[in-house]
């Protein structure tokens, strides 16, 4: 019973590089997010993907691009990483319906020097 | 702009008082709320979720209550223990645009043994 997968569980990279952060869900859930928390900012939505072969931006989505592969994966990619993307980011997925909370993987610890 | 509120100011309590946490909410008329545990280094988890229509929930020591007049929500947790120590944040959501929660930062609760 994994649930939300993330990897990697932390990265350092140099400012201009980049990554791609991986997300798997198994419980056939269609909605996926990404996240970035931030001490005092909260948690905030950079993408999101209603169903396999949608998605849209979130509050934060500047600097970054997604990929829903399939109804299982979500990755989140940094084309050219800034210090200003340094976070925590999390992926999350939610069953239909409304009476449905978010579950989250564990999350990525990114630090952009 | 919508603003969530959360007791900023860390709670401390003693083992089996009961802890009362709040979240309060302007410039929004949300369709439900959502309150979540977040533990140091891992991703939020979902808790309970209420509706505008509800004006009390519970599951075993918690409680949560709506007052959409008011607009604020108060978390219970009764005969706390110290296991129940974490961060709390509460979210709220509408049924237009439920993908994009909005998330209080949280309030950091320590119970003492």
């Amino acid at each position: 019973n994994a649930g939300v997968t993330q990897t990697p569980k932390f990265q350092v990279l140099k400012t201009g590089q980049s990554m791609t952060l991986q997300c798997a869900q198994d419980m056939n859930h269609n909605s996926m997010y990404w996240y970035r928390q931030d001490p005092g900012m909260g948690l905030r939505l950079i993408y999101y993907s209603a169903s396999e072969g949608t998605t849209d931006k979130g509050e934060v989505p500047n600097g970054y691009n997604v990929s829903r592969l399939n109804k299982r994966e979500f990755s989140l990619r940094l084309e050219s990483a800034a210090p200003s993307q340094t976070s925590v980011y999390f992926c999350a997925s939610r069953a239909d319906g409304g009476s449905y909370g978010y579950t989250f993987g564990s999350g990525t610890r990114l630090t952009v020097v | 702009s919508q603003k969530i509120e959360q007791n900023s100011e860390a709670l401390n309590i003693q083992e089996g008082k009961t802890a009362t946490l709040t979240c309060n909410y302007t410039n929004y008329s949300p369709a439900y709320l959502q309150w979540y545990r977040q533990d140091p280094g891992r991703g939020p988890v979902f808790l309970l979720l209420i509706r505008e229509n509800e004006k009390e929930k519970r599951k075993e020591r918690l409680k949560v209550t709506f007052d959409t007049t008011l607009k604020q929500s108060l978390f219970h947790i009764t005969a706390s223990q110290p296991a129940d120590s974490a961060t709390y944040l509460c979210a709220l959501g509408d049924t237009g645009n439920n993908r994009k929660l909005i998330w209080g930062l949280g309030t950091s609760l320590a119970v003492n043994p």
